[in-house]
């Protein structure tokens, strides 16, 4: 079974640029989460899309979105580039069952780096 | 909404030595507490998870206990070996979302 994948692995964007970030969750999964880690902190919340639905988004600019496919997958837009937004950006996925959250499993990120 | 501690930031031990990182959460409605290692240049891989119904859970090396009273629960690594070394996170589900705690860089020394 194929596991969460993200593209690109890295990029390299200048300030001021608009960036395109993709993930694929695991099949099955209906859920799609967002986070930020940036170099040597913790993660930090960015959105959840569930069956193609925003259900709840962190305490971040608007300049961050995204959106959800009807196949599940799942794009984070960031526009108007900061040199703040150079971080790791993970994406995990989940699927809903009785009791919660079941198989939250995470990409291995993609690398935004901001010049 | 909910609030992650954990403790220590750091962890330094010598190899077979035990390891244990604790994490206390705010909102007492949370309900599924995983753990995630993760390794340099990687995301953050499961490893162990415990429901708000069971105080203990065990996986060979690895078991996670939980006071849901005193809202804790910890991660306790038994035998470590070096490649247990990487950063741990703990987590807990709030409202809609995971909230993780700050990370606890593991070191074992040979």
């Amino acid at each position: 079974e194929a596991g969460v994948t993200q593209s690109p692995t890295h990029l390299i964007k200048t300030r001021g640029q608009q960036v395109t970030l993709r993930c694929s969750p695991i099949s099955g999964h209906t859920s799609v989460y967002w986070y930020q880690q940036a170099l040597g902190l913790g993660l930090q919340f960015l959105l959840w899309y569930d069956e193609g639905e925003e259900r709840n988004r962190g305490n971040f600019p608007p300049r961050f979105s995204g959106r959800q496919f009807p196949n599940y997958s799942s794009e984070l837009n960031v526009n108007a580039l900061e040199l703040e937004d150079s971080a790791l950006y993970l994406c995990a996925s989940s699927w809903v069952g009785q009791g919660g959250d079941y198989g939250y499993t995470f990409g291995s990120g993609t690398r935004l780096t901001v010049v | 909404g909910e609030n992650v501690e954990q403790h220590p930031s750091t962890l330094s031990v010598q190899e077979g030595d035990s390891a244990v990182i604790k994490c206390t959460y705010s909102d007492s409605a949370s309900n599924y507490f995983p753990w995630y290692k993760q390794e340099l240049g990687k995301g953050p891989q499961l490893i162990i998870d415990i429901r708000s119904n069971v105080g203990e859970k065990k996986d060979q090396r690895i078991a996670v206990t939980l006071n849901k009273t005193a809202k804790h629960f910890s991660l306790h690594i038994t035998e470590t070996q070096p490649e247990d070394s990487a950063v741990y996170f703990c987590a807990a589900r709030g409202f809609q979302k995971l909230v993780f705690g700050t990370g606890t860089r593991l070191l074992v020394s040979p």
